[in-house]
Parts: C-alpha cells; sequence; structure tokens
C-alpha cells in the first residue's frame, strides 16, 4: 500500500511556464513533507520542504502548498528552465515537523519533469 | 550545508565477492543513516536504518545477511553486499538527516553503482 503517491510519471512543460508537481499522500500522521529532485546516477538533492503548521513556503522559484484536508501537496516552479528537468520525489515523514527525529522518508515514485527551450 | 559523501561511486564485481560501501556525514553528526536501494524506473527503496553503536533495523524482505550494516562511528556507516550476484545490481544511496531548525532535512549522499558480473 503507497502511502505517497505521485500519479503522473512524466510531465512536460514550455520554458518560462509554470510546472506543477503533484503529490497525495495517505498517513494522516505525516506532519513534515519534503520535494527532491534527482538526476540520474546521482542522490536526491533538497528543494524544499512544508510542515504541517503551514499550507505553504516559498522559496525563490518554487513553492509548495499543502492542503491537509485532502491530502493533497503539489509543487510549483515558477518560471520553469530547461535545468529543472529531472526526477522530482515527493516525500514524508511522521513524528515532528522538524528538528530531533531521526525517522526515515516515504517516498513517492517520483515525476519526471521534461521542460523544453 | 550539510553534505554526505559516498566510496565508491561506481564498482564492477564478479559473481560471490563482496562489496563495501561507504556512507560519510563529513560536516555533522549522524546517529542514524539510512540505505536506499533504486531500481530502474523505480522509487527509493529503504533497506535498512543504521544505528551508531547498534544493530541496523532492515525492511522487510531484506537479507540482513547478505546486506551487512555496520554504524561504528557517529560519521560513517557501511553496507557490505556479500556474495553478490547480479540482481544484486543497482544504484545504492545513503541519507542521513541533518541541519538546524526550519532547514532541517534529510541529505543524500551522491549514491554507487554496483555491477555484479
Amino acid at each position: 500500500d503507497q502511502q505517497v503517491k505521485q500519479n503522473s510519471p512524466s510531465l512536460s512543460v514550455q520554458e518560462g511556464r509554470i510546472s506543477i508537481l503533484n503529490c497525495d499522500y495517505t498517513n494522516s500522521m505525516f506532519d513534515y513533507f519534503l520535494w527532491y529532485k534527482k538526476y540520474p546516477a546521482e542522490g536526491p538533492t533538497f528543494l524544499i520542504s512544508i510542515s504541517s503548521i503551514k499550507d505553504k513556503n516559498e522559496d525563490g522559484r518554487f513553492t509548495v502548498f499543502l492542503n491537509k484536508s485532502a491530502k493533497h501537496l503539489s509543487l510549483h516552479i515558477v518560471p520553469s528552465q530547461p535545468g529543472d528537468s529531472a526526477v522530482y520525489f515527493c516525500a514524508a515523514k511522521e513524528g515532528l515537523n522538524y528538528g530531533g527525529s531521526q525517522g526515515n522518508l516515504i517516498f513517492g515514485k517520483g515525476t519526471k519533469l521534461s521542460v523544453k527551450p | 550545508g550539510a553534505v554526505v559523501s559516498q566510496h565508491p561511486s561506481r564498482v564492477i564485481c564478479k559473481s560471490g565477492t563482496s562489496v563495501k560501501i561507504e556512507c560519510r556525514s563529513l560536516d555533522f553528526q549522524a546517529t542514524t543513516m539510512f540505505w536506499y536501494r533504486q531500481f530502474p524506473k523505480k522509487s527509493l527503496m529503504l533497506m535498512a536504518t543504521s544505528n551508531e553503536g547498534s544493530k541496523a533495523t532492515y525492511e522487510q524482505g531484506v537479507e540482513k545477511d547478505k546486506f551487512l550494516i555496520n554504524h561504528a562511528s557517529l560519521t560513517l556507516s557501511t553496507l557490505t553486499v556479500t556474495s553478490a550476484h547480479p540482481e544484486d545490481s543497482s544504484f545504492y544511496i545513503c541519507s542521513a538527516w541533518g541541519g538546524q531548525g526550519r532547514s532541517y532535512e534529510q541529505y543524500f549522499g551522491p549514491g554507487t553503482r554496483l555491477t555484479v558480473t
């Protein structure tokens, strides 16, 4: 049973437009969510996170939205750039918003984003 | 920011031999590290949680006698694939929680590509 779901395996967007990557979760105990970017043959790179006490977190071109009632979060990239082309993983954990807990992350299967020039 | 390194980045070995992969937290101490395995076009699969000074906790379906984990210090965890077989060929990634406050996140190593011939 997948606790973190990324239902779109791939997404193609034109350069300069908005990329929206979606993620759904089933475990209501999750309270900390992270987005990672991954290139082939490399480890994931942290992008942005959000705790359950917030519904939005913004960092430059990246914004994450959290809808707890719908158990849904999304990552918005504006404007999209060709260098953003990668696989994006949504991840979640329960236990603490940030700091302290050493619990593992539960990952979605990823969405491959292609940004075309 | 926090950095996690892995060594080697690539290794090719023959069936029946053992291979050791090192994971180091370079500028922070990690009482807990995680070992993931990524299959082609699949998400990251957590194999085990490595605990400093104690036995690792393995996920269901992961053979503890085949994937030996040692976390001898607060900055080093090792994964040894024993009696390797071609089906063990994969991309192995380690991670550790690091950072402070709102920038607390799970940092990933760059990964190790294992090929068993």
